[in-house]
């Protein structure tokens, strides 16, 4: 079965500087999707940005961008310049299928 | 659009009542979702559907029944609510569920507390 993890519980960073949020699956397919959704205090889940398994070179949004090893299946999230708004659960989450997630980060961001 | 919209946003429920939770979307996405949020337990998948009249068992489909009737619409009924069913319940829809690439877009949740 396809797992996910999330081994940060929390993290915390100072505004305008960088942090790397941590992720790790398991998985016998080749071909798949990873994401990263944001979870504000709203509660609204948000696309923050994805890769393709075959696509070797690393997604990049703006200030997100993603670190991806296939062969150690991790796919880690740098968030760089951190913001106030930045400041929520991330989760890390698979799909082949099924969108399978992690139990999440909670990020804080201090000014 | 609307984009995807649930009903109720709040509901308390005795243990043992039945409720149906609402879903619609208006994008014409084919594949539809239910996700249950925990604390620490992160969002998992209870019933899913690629297309009208199609639906399928996710990780933990148990006490929990769906319908796909149209495309709009994905329905998550509770047969007997328990106190482990408590949560957060979200809805989400895709435009295929073929690739896995395209993003999901979520409701806005629902609380449901049973006592």
């Amino acid at each position: 079965a396809q797992t996910v993890t999330q081994s940060q519980p929390e993290m915390s960073v100072q505004e305008a500087e960088t942090v790397t949020l941590s992720c790790t699956y398991d998985t016998s397919e080749s071909d798949y999707y990873l994401f990263w959704y944001k979870q504000p205090p709203s509660r609204q889940m948000i696309l923050v940005i994805r890769q393709e398994a075959y696509k070797q070179q690393n997604a990049t949004e703006n200030r997100f961008s993603v670190n991806f090893q296939k062969a150690a299946k991790s796919f880690s999230l740098k968030i760089s310049d951190s913001q106030l708004g930045d400041a929520a659960m991330y989760f890390c989450a698979y799909n082949t299928d099924k969108l399978i997630f992690g139990t999440g980060t909670r990020l804080q961001v201090f000014p | 659009n609307a984009g995807v919209t649930q009903t109720p946003k709040f509901q308390v429920l005795k243990t043992g009542q039945s409720m149906t939770l609402q879903c619609a979307q208006d994008m014409n996405h084919e594949y539809m979702s239910w996700y249950r949020q925990d604390p620490g337990m992160g969002l998992r998948l209870i019933h899913y559907s690629v297309g009208a009249g199609i639906t399928d068992q996710g990780e933990v489909p148990n006490g929990y029944n769906v319908s796909r009737s149209t495309t709009e619409d994905f329905p998550l009924r509770l047969l007997s609510a328990a106190p482990s069913q408590t949560s957060v319940y979200f809805c989400a829809s895709s435009y295929s569920s073929s690739p896995p690439g395209y993003e999901q877009y979520f409701g806005p949740g629902t609380r449901l507390t049973v006592t």
